[in-house]
């Protein structure tokens, strides 16, 4: 079956720009996070769904960072006004139930601001 | 919030022998711990997890070991082989469903 895919793969925005960043999980997946991964680190957490309900933005690092997934299925990250420091791999992941689950990572958006 | 601190940050070892990575974490109500392999530009990928009713559970090659008490968990990869080569992340979840990972290691078995 098909896994969780993300687009657009590779993502250059000038400094100032909008971007968004869209992830189609595993149907039926109830959870789904979205982490920012950073060149030679882990990924770290920004915000977690569980369904349409966002239970979780602490990690998100700014108000200029904003999750949505109205329909409890896509979700979008927005990143408003981006930055230099906003470049970055972002990764989504779902899992069948809770966080507890195995999470099925996306291969990610690398994100350039210039 | 949790902290999980994962060591050593590279690792090398001959094909055939035996790895180790050691995380630690430090929010005592975390009870998963998953451990994910990660190839160079490909997406993490779930390689074993165990939870807090179990020290222990094993997996063919590899094995993970908890201790609650210490707080620390445990990769162990034995009998490496060369596609075992790629960075190995731990994570700890906090109660409020944040998953922390830890800084990674870069595994390298030489043929």
């Amino acid at each position: 079956g098909a896994g969780v895919s993300q687009s657009p793969r590779y993502k250059v925005a000038k400094r100032g720009q909008d971007v968004a960043l869209r992830c189609d999980p595993i149907s039926g997946h109830v959870s789904l996070f979205w982490y920012q991964q950073a060149l030679g680190q882990g990924p770290e957490f920004l915000t977690y769904f569980q369904n349409e309900a966002q239970l979780d933005k602490s990690g998100l690092p700014s108000d200029r960072f904003f999750a949505e997934r109205p329909e409890g299925s896509v979700s979008t990250l927005k990143i408003q006004r981006t930055q230099q420091e906003d470049s970055a791999v972002y990764l989504c992941a779902s899992s069948s139930l809770t966080g507890e689950d195995e999470q099925y990572f996306g291969p990610g958006t690398r994100l350039t601001v210039t | 919030g949790e902290n999980v601190e994962q060591h050593p940050s590279t690792l090398s070892v001959q094909e055939g022998d035996s790895a180790v990575i050691k995380c630690t974490y430090s929010d005592s109500a975390s009870n998963y711990f998953p451990w994910y392999k990660q190839e160079l530009g490909k997406r993490p990928q779930l390689i074993i997890d165990i939870r807090s009713n179990v020290g222990e559970k094993k997996d063919q090659r590899i094995a993970v070991t908890l201790n609650k008490t210490a707080k620390h968990f445990s990769l162990h990869i034995t009998e490496t082989q060369p596609e075992d080569s790629a960075v190995y992340f731990c994570a700890a979840p906090n109660t409020g469903n944040q998953f922390y990972f830890g800084t990674g290691t870069s595994l390298t078995v030489i043929p």
